[in-house]
C-alpha cells in the first residue's frame, strides 16, 4: 500500500497570504489528522476528521481550517498567514474511529512564511 | 489538561550501552501511551503502544501510573538507534494525540 502523501513538500508564502495543504490517507483509512511541528513548540494537534466530518479540535486560531472529502482525501488552510505560522505540517491517517487505531504519518509539508 | 514532559532534549550514549529516555505524563485517568521515533530524513513512526507489551527492535517501555512515566529502555543501543524520539499520549474524550518535546538519541560508535 502506497503510504500517506503530502502535496506541496514545500512551500513559501507571504505575510498576509492564504494557504492550502493536501493529504491523501493510505487507501481505505478514514480517519485524517493534522498536526504542526516547530522547534519551538513540537509536535501540536490542529484536528482530525472522520467521514469528512471535523471531530477534534486543538487550540489554533480560526485562521486555520480544514476539510475532508468523500474519498477520504483531506486539505487544511491557513489564511492571512504569519511569520509564526512557519512550520512542518504533518498530516496522519488511521483505519479506526476517532481517536484509534495507529497513526500513518505523512512526510509533511515545509512551510515558510516570509 | 494532558500533557507529556520529556526531560532530555539530547541524549547520547556508546554502543553496547544501555539507554533510558525518559517520559513523564499529566493526566488524572488511563492513558494510552505511545512512543513514536523518526529516524534521519525519514516519517514518523509508531515504535510501540503501551498496551501491546511488546517489545520493538529490542526497546522496551513500561507504563507505572505511581510515577506516571513511561520510559524507553534498551539494553544494548546501536548506533541504528540514533534518532528523534518522541512519548504520546492519548487520552480523553478527545482522543486525540499529545507529543511532548522529544529526545534526540545519538549512539555514538
Amino acid at each position: 500500500k502506497a503510504g500517506v502523501t503530502q502535496t506541496p513538500r514545500y512551500l513559501i508564502k507571504t505575510r498576509g497570504q492564504q494557504v492550502t495543504l493536501s493529504c491523501s490517507p493510505i487507501s481505505g483509512h478514514r480517519s485524517v489528522s493534522w498536526y504542526q511541528q516547530t522547534p519551538g513548540q513540537g509536535l501540536q494537534f490542529l484536528f482530525e476528521y472522520f467521514s469528512e466530518t471535523q471531530r477534534n479540535k486543538g487550540n489554533f486560531p480560526g485562521r486555520f481550517s480544514g476539510r475532508q472529502f468523500s474519498n477520504s482525501r483531506s486539505e487544511m488552510n491557513v489564511s492571512t498567514l504569519e511569520l509564526g505560522d512557519s512550520a512542518l505540517y504533518l498530516c496522519a491517517s488511521s483505519t479506526g474511529t476517532v481517536g484509534t487505531g495507529e497513526q500513518f504519518f505523512g512526510p509533511g509539508t515545509r512551510l515558510t512564511v516570509l | 489538561a494532558q500533557r507529556v514532559t520529556q526531560p532530555e532534549k539530547l541524549l547520547s550514549v556508546f554502543k553496547g550501552a544501555p539507554v533510558e529516555l525518559k517520559c513523564n505524563y499529566s493526566y488524572s485517568g488511563s492513558p494510552e501511551l505511545f512512543w513514536y521515533v523518526q529516524y534521519s530524513r525519514q516519517r514518523l513512526q509508531l515504535l510501540l503502544r503501551h498496551i501491546s507489551r511488546e517489545s520493538i527492535k529490542g526497546f522496551t517501555a513500561d507504563l507505572n501510573k505511581g510515577e506516571t512515566s513511561f520510559h524507553l529502555k534498551k539494553p544494548f543501543a546501536q548506533e541504528e538507534d540514533s534518532a528523534m524520539y518522541y512519548c504520546a499520549l492519548r487520552a480523553g474524550s478527545a482522543r486525540q494525540l499529545t507529543f511532548g518535546s522529544g529526545t534526540q538519541l545519538t549512539v555514538l560508535p
